[in-house]
Parts: structure tokens; C-alpha cells; sequence
């Protein structure tokens, strides 16, 4: 069936270092990719997404990654910073809903 | 900051009461979702709607059931709930647009005794 593998499940970076979480997808008719951010009480908010058209995108310390002929896709945050500690959810979509991957924690050491 | 609404944001009940979550959206989204977030952090769609007077169920089985009578407003009742059914529940919305860019309100934690 349709599933998105997110790894690793935690990720132990210091400050100023930079952090990778990696994500693979079983449906090749998926051609959306967004990320979300969820920090504690919260729900998760959207922090960068890439469509099947564009191989890689960046907004400031944030860039993501995009191979369709290997189905997998991967988010890259650099200078990271305390307030980036946070779980992070790859997702990938198909027709109507979103596949979610199982959640990366991050945590930033000062 | 996204416009969808959930209360209450922390419930506990004893078992074999009824419940109603509700979530609302003042973006104008037809698309709206329920999603289970166990204690892993992993989520799963339990149910979604493409409009008013449609719904469906997720991939994952649920007891709980809900309703779309207004655009706006997506609540999600359990009829007798179990220990089973404690849980983080968060709901979404999206735009009709193809890439589904979903907006979850800050999620409602439910605890069964």
C-alpha cells in the first residue's frame, strides 16, 4: 500500500550545526511533498514543500531535496538554532489526502 | 497563522460517555480531515470530508463518527467512549487547489479513564 519512511526517528544536533531527515515514498504518482513543523501543544504547520517539477528548493536555512527516479525526498536545515527543536513530518501526496511519515525529533543543543 | 479552531483543547472523561471534538475553519476550505496522533507522534487520517454532506473514513479504523452539515464546521463524535480512544486528535483543512497544502487547528487531547 501507499507509505512514506521517515528516518531517523531522533536527531541530536549542536548549535550551528546542520541537520538532515530523510524520507522515501512508495507511490510514484505522488508529485507533492510538503513538511511540517510541530512543536510541543501544537499542531503542525507547513515549513517548505516541493512539487515533482523542481528537483530542490530553499527558503533562508531551510532547502529540500527532491529525487523522483529514487523516491525519495529530504529536508536540510542549517545554522541550526534552539527554537528549530521541534518534530518535523515529511508527507507525500496522493489523490486527495496526504501520507504522513512517522516523525523525526530534533532537539538543538545551546 | 492558520484559521482553524478545535475545542476543547484537553478532555478527560470516564468510560462509556458520549463526545463531541469540534473543529471549525473560517478559511472558506472544502476539504477538511481528522487525524489520530498516538503517543509515537505518527499521524493517521481517521476520517475527511470534500464538502458539505461528505465524508469518509482514513486509513485507519475508527469508532468515532462525524458529520459535515456546514462548510465551515467538522465535528467528530465518539458514542461511548473507551480507554482505547485516549489520544491526541487534530483536525485540518485544505483548498480545493491539487496541491493540498492542509492547515491543522492546535488539536484536542482526550484521555479515557
Amino acid at each position: 500500500g501507499e507509505n512514506v519512511e521517515q528516518h531517523p526517528s531522533t536527531l541530536s544536533v549542536q548549535e550551528g550545526d546542520s541537520a538532515v531527515i530523510k524520507c522515501t515514498y512508495s507511490d510514484s504518482a505522488s508529485n507533492y511533498f510538503p513538511w511540517y513543523k510541530q512543536e510541543l501543544g501544537k499542531g503542525p504547520q507547513l515549513i517548505i514543500d516541493i512539487r515533482s517539477n523542481v528537483g530542490e528548493k530553499k527558503d533562508q536555512r531551510i532547502a529540500v531535496t527532491l529525487n523522483k527516479t529514487a523516491k525519495h525526498f529530504s529536508l536540510h536545515i542549517t545554522e541550526t538554532q534552539p527554537e528549530d527543536s521541534a518534530v518535523y513530518f515529511c508527507a507525500a501526496l496522493l489523490p486527495g489526502k496526504l501520507i504522513f511519515g512517522q516523525g523525526t525529533t530534533l532537539q538543538v543543543k545551546p | 497563522e492558520a484559521d482553524i479552531y478545535q475545542t476543547p483543547r484537553y478532555l478527560v472523561i470516564g468510560t462509556g460517555k458520549k463526545i463531541t471534538l469540534e473543529c471549525s475553519q473560517t478559511m472558506g476550505h472544502d476539504k477538511m480531515y481528522w487525524y489520530q496522533q498516538d503517543p509515537g507522534m505518527e499521524l493517521h487520517l481517521i476520517h475527511y470530508s470534500y464538502g458539505v454532506n461528505s465524508t469518509e473514513k482514513g486509513d485507519l479504523s475508527s469508532e468515532s463518527t462525524v458529520s459535515r452539515i456546514r462548510t465551515e464546521h467538522f465535528p467528530l463524535t465518539l458514542e461511548s467512549a473507551r480507554p482505547s480512544h485516549t489520544s491526541q486528535y487534530l483536525c485540518a483543512s485544505s483548498s480545493g487547489s491539487s496541491y493540498n497544502e492542509q492547515f491543522f487547528g492546535p488539536g484536542t487531547r482526550l484521555t479515557v479513564l
